[in-house]
Parts: structure tokens; C-alpha cells; sequence
């Protein structure tokens, strides 16, 4: 298993403004990935986070909004940029094996006013 | 498409009885089948994993089941604590691609 944390585990931003999210895991891992949930929905995967080059992106989310970084095996950061209320979400970071089992930060809850 | 559909929506019962949530999907190929749990605010816990060759798979009072033919899959939980109060996500793995649930919204009430 792997432990993750996260931080901050939540915040109210002003909208407009920006909010960079960590990650931290206790071992090396090759996939780490940022999820978004927002109220009441299921989890929505927002990119994969790749060590040495850009993060890869799933449809709709773009690198100006959410620009990632994963600067070793460890780490990364999701930054929310120029935040509107409906970025309010539960952002969440997340982990994979090999053998395909998921772990995740306890998450970020953001809102933003 | 791939999707993964999870019933009921929702559900409430007493503290000490027993439930079942459903899972149905479509995801193919099928890798594995996981069943989380995620508190109020928190990130989501893993309960289960299987493979396509495993039917059942036990934690403490969580019993996962799996019907690869009939691509349905089913958490049952055991006489139900109050702690068990959360939403359960069934996620479906296919090749790198993970899709989630909607998940199931359980009230467990004294």
C-alpha cells in the first residue's frame, strides 16, 4: 500500500485567485494521477501526472487552468488557476500499482467565493 | 461506451442489518473490478479488488462478488454499524483506463 498525503486538506479562495494542491507519497511510484469530484458526483480524472515532462490531459481540462508538476518519483502539484465558484470541488490525488489498485490523498476541498 | 452504473442511488437503514449494493457495467476488455469507500470530505479507501477469475472476495463484514459473464458485481455488508455511513464506489479498470461509479450514498441510523 501506499500513504498519501495531501495538502491543504481544504481552503475558500477568492475567486480569481490561485490554489496549488500537494501531493506526497511515502515510496516511489511511477502513475500518479488528479481527480476532481464535485458535489455529488463521481470522481472525473483531470490528468495524469508524468515525472520529466508535461502532465497529460484528459478532455476538457487544460495545462493554463490546472498546470501540474511532478518533479521526482515522490511528488506533485496540481495548481487551480484563476478560480471561479465552480471550481468548488473536492480535488484528489491518486496512486496506482502495477497490479492496477488505486490509493488517493485524503483530498483538498475547495470552495470558492 | 464504457460506463459503470451502481444502484441504489441512495439508501438508509438501521443500525445492525444487513445491504447489498449493486454494480453494472460495461468496461471492456475487463481488468479488475474495485469497491471503495469514501467518507464525507475524505479521499476514497479500498475495500476489494478482484480479477476476472475471482467471484468473491472478503474484507471483515464487506463481501464483494463478481459475475464476469453477466458484468454485475455486489457489496454486501453485514450487520451494518453506524461507522458504515458513506458512499461506496464500484470502479472498473480496462487497460489503463479506470472508470468510477456514480457510488452509492449509505445512511446507516441508530
Amino acid at each position: 500500500s501506499a500513504v498519501i498525503s495531501q495538502k491543504p486538506s481544504r481552503d475558500i479562495c477568492q475567486r480569481g485567485t490561485s490554489l496549488t494542491i500537494q501531493c506526497q507519497v511515502d515510496s516511489q511510484v511511477t502513475m500518479m494521477f488528479w481527480y476532481r469530484q464535485q458535489p455529488g458526483q463521481s470522481l472525473t480524472l483531470i490528468a495524469t501526472a508524468n515525472q520529466g515532462s508535461e502532465a497529460t490531459y484528459e478532455s476538457g481540462f487544460v495545462i493554463d487552468k490546472f498546470p501540474i508538476s511532478r518533479p521526482n518519483l515522490t511528488f506533485s502539484t496540481l495548481t487551480v488557476s484563476n478560480m471561479s465558484p465552480e471550481d468548488s470541488s473536492i480535488y484528489l490525488c491518486s496512486v496506482t500499482w502495477a497490479f492496477g489498485e488505486a490509493f488517493f490523498g485524503q483530498g483538498t476541498r475547495l470552495t470558492v467565493v | 461506451k464504457n460506463q459503470v452504473e451502481q444502484s441504489p442511488q441512495s439508501l438508509i437503514i438501521l443500525e445492525g442489518k444487513n445491504c447489498t449494493l449493486q454494480c453494472n457495467y460495461t468496461v471492456s476488455p475487463f481488468s479488475n473490478l474495485r469497491w471503495y469507500k469514501q467518507d464525507t470530505g475524505r479521499g476514497p479507501v479500498s475495500l476489494t479488488i478482484m480479477t476476472f477469475s475471482e467471484n468473491t472476495k472478503s474484507n471483515g463484514r464487506y463481501t464483494a462478488t463478481l459475475d464476469a459473464d453477466t458484468k454485475q458485481s455486489s457489496l454486501h455488508i453485514t450487520a451494518s454499524q453506524l461507522s458504515d455511513s458513506a458512499s461506496y464506489i464500484c470502479v472498473v479498470s480496462a487497460w489503463g483506463k479506470i472508470i468510477f461509479g456514480k457510488g452509492t450514498r449509505l445512511h446507516i441510523l441508530p
